[in-house]
């Protein structure tokens, strides 16, 4: 079966970077886009890009165009997304989904990371 | 960017009953591509509704969707406990995908 399975949380202080892992499982790695969307807590999801695998084309949303950096390892079948220049506002759950053959909508979702940005 | 906006914020409801969501585009959807996901506390969001009434794998009967353009909705009949969370909709029809702020079903 599908899974997307995410790095562990973590603590970082303003301006630093943070890379979060999404390994996936169960499926052929490169045949799905792998999205990143984060919550704030208590807030909505926010949708932040893609990227293909296949070939390692990358689209950003605007709010994060300058700051996100989304890669893949396709040997170790494991999609990253790196945030820099953190702030506190970036304190979040990040969470990598995949849609399937069915609908573009993000069916499968992995568990989330925990990025807290503190002094 | 389609900014979606949900109504109503909150939904007290009892056991039973039938619950009706609205979110609001602020631009037609490209192809009605709209979204519904439930959230619990501490999990991942989990697909519902896509394309605006078609059922993702696995989604009951009881979970529906409607709408188009710019009006969407998502009912939720005969209420039961594990129902109660918060509901986001969500556009992908065009770049970026966009949101709404959730509205939260809640044990009256």
């Amino acid at each position: 079966q599908v899974q997307l399975v995410q790095s562990g949380a973590e603590v970082k202080k303003p301006g630093a970077s943070v890379k979060v892992s999404c390994k996936a499982s169960g499926y052929i790695f490169t045949t799905y886009a792998i999205h990143w969307v984060r919550q704030a807590p208590g807030q909505r999801l926010e949708y932040m890009g893609w990227i293909t695998p296949g070939n390692g084309n990358t689209k950003y949303s605007p709010n994060f165009q300058d700051r996100v950096t989304f890669t893949r390892d396709t040997s170790a079948t494991t999609a990253f997304m790196e945030l820099s220049s953190l702030r506190s506002e970036d304190t979040a759950v990040y969470y990598c989904a995949r849609t399937t053959e069915l609908t573009t909508a993000l069916f499968h979702w992995g568990q989330g990371s925990l990025v807290t940005v503190s002094s | 960017e389609i900014v979606l906006t949900q109504s109503p914020g909150t939904l007290p409801l009892s056991l039973g009953e039938t619950a009706t969501l609205s979110c609001r585009a602020s631009q037609t959807v490209t192809s009605n591509y709209v979204a519904w996901y439930q959230q619990k506390p501490g999990q991942a969001p989990r697909l519902l509704i896509h394309a605006a009434s078609r059922r993702a794998t696995g989604i009951t009967d009881k979970f529906s969707g409607s709408g188009s353009g710019t009006d969407f909705t998502l009912t939720i009949s005969r209420l039961e406990p594990e129902d109660f969370g918060v509901y986001y909709c969500q556009q992908y029809g065009s770049s970026p995908w966009t949101f709404g702020q959730g509205t939260k079903v809640e044990i009256e």
